[in-house]
Formats: structure tokens, C-alpha cells, sequence
């Protein structure tokens, strides 16, 4: 099993609502990570969470906030976002010796703020 | 500052023939690189990564050489094929610091 599931595959908000996006895999990958990615543009990186202990947080603001109940998964709570904040979100997991080498990818969840 | 630049928002190849794709990268520190494939609507694929002691890495049909003293990387597709039209991002790290996305290129393959 070499996949990295996330749902839901879409989502609509309003800007007073409270969401979770969900992630997760069964690869034994130790290390996970939040991004998000713009149209055209990179996948920038938002989170790390190593040995379920979040050990990168890139300046993201507190409308956004992770957690990982476990080795296998990972949320992003949601609260009061903007309509900038819409963009595909994509968790990744990779191996813990090389931190976010050969990073397996999710989907995505793609987020419109209304 | 973006330390990792793909020049080519685009790039077009006829089936078959051998598509190439280009990295530069600013920072001498990077010594791991890899591409990424993203297909519309799905989350990048990894395709082949390249460490800094070695100059070039094959794999099937993809190829990624790396020209160290000029900060370059490339991907090499040969024969391409219509499952290919992709975006493809090149990304770079260096010890444990954070993978850093090139811009992307986005490859048509005409058949």
C-alpha cells in the first residue's frame, strides 16, 4: 500500500465555519506534512509532524491547525479562514531518515472559502 | 527568493521523441534533488531523485542528470509518450531542511 488518502476530495466553506480535512496512510512513514498548493504556482510547505510531534510549523496562521492522533494519521482544523486561504491542500508522509525525501502525495483536498 | 527555477512554464514533444526538462538552482547547500510528476486534480507523483555525489540516475525511461558547478538539473524522457503530459516539478533539499518546489513545466506530448 503506497497511498496517501485524503478526504474529502472537495470542500466549500463559509468564512465562519469549522471543517477538518483528514489524512492518512499505512506505510509506516513516520514523518507527515501539510501543503498547500496555489493555482500555478509550487507546493508550499505549512506543516511537519515527526514521531507525531509537530516539529515545523512555517509561520501558518491559527485558523489552521494540525494534529496527528497517530502514526497513520493527520487532520487540518479549519476555523474563520479567508477566501485566500482556497487552494488544494496535499498531506504527504515520507520515511523519517531522510526528512521529505521521496514525499508520497495525497490528492489533495480542494477548498473554496465562500 | 525562489532558489529553485524551472524557466519553462511549457514544453511540447511529439510521441517518441526524447523530452527534456530544466532545473536551476541558486543555493550550493542543496544535495538532494528530485522530480515530481502532478497530473490535473491529484497530488504529485514522485518520479526520480538524484543525490549530490552522483552526476546522473536512470530509471526506466526517465533519466535526471545533475551539473553541479552550474547549479543545473535535468530530466530526460525518452521515448515520451501521451501519459506523460503532466506538470512536472523539480524540488531540492539539503540535510533535513524542507523540500523547496521549482515552479513547474507543463509537458504536452503530441501524438
Amino acid at each position: 500500500d503506497t497511498e496517501v488518502t485524503q478526504t474529502p476530495k472537495h470542500l466549500v466553506m463559509g468564512m465562519t465555519n469549522k471543517k477538518s480535512l483528514k489524512c492518512e496512510q499505512h506505510m509506516g512513514h513516520r514523518a507527515m506534512y501539510w501543503y498547500k498548493q496555489k493555482a500555478k504556482k509550487p507546493p508550499e510547505l505549512m506543516f511537519v509532524y515527526s514521531y507525531e510531534k509537530l516539529s515545523i510549523n512555517e509561520s501558518v496562521p491559527s485558523r489552521f491547525s494540525p494534529e496527528c492522533p497517530n502514526s497513520s494519521l493527520l487532520n487540518l482544523h479549519l476555523h474563520a479562514l479567508q477566501p485566500e486561504d482556497s487552494a488544494l491542500y496535499l498531506c504527504a508522509s515520507s520515511q523519517r531518515d531522510r526528512l521529505y525525501s521521496e514525499a508520497f502525495f495525497g490528492q489533495g483536498t480542494r477548498l473554496t472559502v465562500v | 527568493d525562489q532558489q529553485v527555477k524551472q524557466n519553462s512554464p511549457s514544453l511540447s514533444v511529439q510521441e517518441g521523441r526524447i523530452s527534456i526538462l530544466n532545473c536551476d538552482y541558486t543555493n550550493s547547500m542543496f544535495d538532494y534533488f528530485l522530480w515530481y510528476k502532478k497530473y490535473p486534480a491529484e497530488g504529485p507523483t514522485f518520479l526520480i531523485s538524484i543525490s549530490s555525489i552522483k552526476d546522473k540516475n536512470e530509471d526506466g525511461r526517465f533519466t535526471v542528470f545533475l551539473n553541479k558547478s552550474a547549479k543545473h538539473l535535468s530530466l530526460h524522457i525518452v521515448p515520451s509518450q501521451p501519459g506523460d503530459s503532466a506538470v512536472y516539478f523539480c524540488a531540492a533539499s539539503f540535510g533535513n531542511e524542507k523540500l523547496t518546489f521549482g515552479t513547474g513545466t507543463r509537458l504536452t506530448i503530441i501524438p
